[in-house]
């Protein structure tokens, strides 16, 4: 079937740290895949997208590949900032199913 | 730009109360779709419809109804409310139907049932 995993939260990182949230698919053929950030009391936005194999997508320094060898699209972000702390959802647009999430992870970080 | 729109933003219910959640979208958008957000669960799809006349179960339909009024307007009704059913609330939106692209999200509706 088709589902998404994302490593459990939460993260807890300094200001200027180096951030990885690790997401992996499975699906039917090959999907879109999306990044949505959801900050304290509001709906998700989006953050990034990327809608076919070795696509990059990218947006306010966070950057995510789409690697169909390993089924993964991993969330990283160089330097984090306060602004930053939010719960980010990994997402699969199959072409089967509507929008198949992750669970979430929270960040946190500190100054 | 309003983009998706829901109402109420909170409510407070009893158990076996009977409530509806409106949401509105003003992108022209073809499919529609009802979430909920609980701790540790994620987001999980309640009902989706992919365009105005056709609504479709999702991972968790039981003890919800919906309604697609129109292209702009999809409703969620609880008929009878349970306390299983306090969580986060979500309505989205997108041009098309699956593997179309992204989802536009509302506000969400914080719904308590005592």
């Amino acid at each position: 079937g088709n589902s998404v995993t994302q490593m459990e939260g939460p993260v807890t990182l300094s200001e200027e740290a180096f951030l990885t949230i690790n997401c992996t698919y499975t699906a039917t053929g090959y999907p879109s895949l999306f990044w949505y950030v959801q900050y304290p009391g509001e709906g998700l936005q989006l953050l990034l997208k990327a809608t076919k194999a070795d696509d990059k997508g990218s947006n306010k320094g966070f950057e995510a590949t789409y690697r169909k060898e390993t089924t993964s699209f991993h969330l990283e972000k160089g330097s984090v900032q306060v602004s930053d702390s939010a719960v980010y959802f990994c997402a699969s647009d199959p072409r089967n199913t509507p929008l198949v999430f992750g669970k979430g992870t929270r960040l946190s970080v500190i100054a | 730009n309003a983009g998706v729109t829901q109402t109420p933003k909170f409510q407070v219910l009893k158990t076996g109360q009977s409530m509806t959640l409106q949401c509105a979208q003003d992108m022209n958008h073809n499919s529609m779709y009802w979430y909920r957000q609980d701790p540790g669960m994620g987001l999980r799809l309640i009902y989706y419809s992919a365009s105005e006349g056709t609504t479709d179960k999702g991972e968790v339909p039981n003890g919800y109804n919906v309604s697609r009024l129109n292209k702009r307007e999809f409703s969620l009704r609880l008929e009878s409310a349970a306390p299983s059913q306090t969580s986060v609330y979500f309505c989205a939106s997108r041009t098309g139907g699956r593997g179309t692209g992204e989802l536009f999200f509302g506000e969400g509706s914080r719904l308590t049932v005592l």
